[in-house]
Order: C-alpha cells, then structure tokens, then sequence
C-alpha cells in the first residue's frame, strides 16, 4: 500500500494558522477515526500529538486542532510559533494495518 | 513516565539478521500495544508491524510480511522485532512505540485517558540503527 498523501511543504507566519492534509483512500481515512498526527523535529523522535482524528493526549498543547471530511484529515497548527517548525506525519488504521503519510515539513516564515 | 529503551546500534552484513529489542517501564506492559515503524535518512515514517501485548496478536505491513517477526516477552516487559534477509535498502533507524492503557509513577498507575490506545504510537524509543552493508 501506499503512504497517505501529505502535502510536501507548507508555511506561515508567527501567529498565523496552517492546515496539512492528509489524504487516503476509504480503506483507511475514510473507514476508520482512528487517525493520528505526530510531530518530528529534525534529528528527534517522533511525538504523539493527536489521536481519534481530533484528540490531544494531555500535554498537547490546544493550538494543534484536527479534522476530518471523507478520505480526507486535516491538522491545523493555530498561532504558529517558532517552535512548531517540524515534520508532521498523519497515520492512518486500515483495518489490519497502519500507514503514514509521506510527511509535511512546516516552516515557520 | 512512560518508557521505551531500544538495544543499541547494528552493523549488518546483506543476507543476516537483525533482532531489536525495545524494553518497557512506566506503564502496565500488558495492557499494550507496541508497534515498530522504521525511518531510512531523510525519509518518511514507515510502519512496519505491530503486537498486542497481552494476547500476543500481531499484525505486519505486507512489505515486511515474510521478513519481520515481531514477539513479546511479558516477564521482562520487553518486545523484540527480528528482520532477516537484510538489504542495503533496510539500512535505517528503527523505533519501537507503545500506546498503553495507562503510566505509571513509582507503584501508582493512572489512566492515561486515551481511548483505544493499541492504534497508537504514543511513547517512542529513541530509535536502534541499523546499517547494512557488506
């Protein structure tokens, strides 16, 4: 299978809103809520930031929001701030399985 | 808190094997899921498998199907991931996670609070590499 379709690149400004997408197909984003999103600063571990499609564990902050519509979730970064700059990867279950999106490297302008 | 420790860094010749092992603390390990996701350098995130621990179920990512076997064992609370017939293309780090039930402090356990928590990768190790080259 293949990875879920992120956008490569996207930006913004300090205070400004973003939104990645993440694109699967109706075996996985469009079947399943459980969606989830993960954080990577360079050279770091991947960090667990939503689940359920629109849930954060504790701890995480509430600028980061997500979403769903179709095969279709969204993470939305409010507030940008230096310190989202990151990779961000969304994961999808597809009912035996889990696939990542390709990942979206955000970039604080 | 919750805690994941990975055995240290391989150097690998094509054709061998490799076994990861990822040792738990801070959380009830039964009441677990632990997944291994790889990431070559520069690249994506990329599941690889993943095992319930208390049923001991497992599942693989078709492109690892015949090579990974991913296993558990309960009385050190630690999970292990054997990738055999290595490439060059394997040549990667490679992270266990676990979603739990709950974390623990000291003897005391709390609720975690996330609904569902095996489809998670909620704690990370800090990731094992391994090279493969002849």
């Amino acid at each position: 299978q293949s990875a879920l379709t992120q956008p490569a690149y996207v930006s913004g400004s300090p205070g400004q809103s973003i939104t990645i997408s993440c694109t699967g197909t109706n075996s996985d984003v469009g079947t399943y809520n459980l969606v989830s999103w993960y954080q990577q600063h360079p050279g770091k571990v991947p960090k667990f930031i939503i689940y359920e499609v629109s849930k954060r564990p504790s701890g995480v902050s509430d600028r980061f929001s997500g979403s769903k519509s179709g095969n279709t979730a969204s993470l939305t970064i409010s507030g940008l701030q230096a310190e989202d700059e990151a990779d961000y990867y969304c994961c999808s279950y597809t009912g035996r399985h889990f696939l990542f999106g390709g990942g979206t490297k955000v970039t604080v302008l | 808190q919750m805690q994941l420790v990975q055995s240290g860094p391989e150097v690998k010749k094509p054709g061998t094997s490799v076994m990861v092992s990822c040792k738990a603390s801070g959380f009830t390990f039964i009441n677990s899921a632990v997944h291994w996701v790889r990431q070559a350098r520069g690249q994506h995130l990329e599941w690889m498998g993943w095992i319930v621990v208390g049923s001991g179920n497992t599942g693989y990512a078709q492109k690892f199907q015949e090579r990974v076997t991913i296993t558990r064992d309960k009385s050190t609370s630690t999970a292990y991931m054997e990738l055999r017939n290595l490439r060059s293309e394997d040549t990667a780090v490679y992270y266990c996670s676990a979603g739990a039930r709950d974390y623990c402090v000291s003897t005391n356990c709390y609720p975690r609070g996330v609904s569902d928590y095996y489809y998670y990768m909620d704690a990370w190790g800090k990731g094992t590499t391994v090279t493969v080259s002849s």
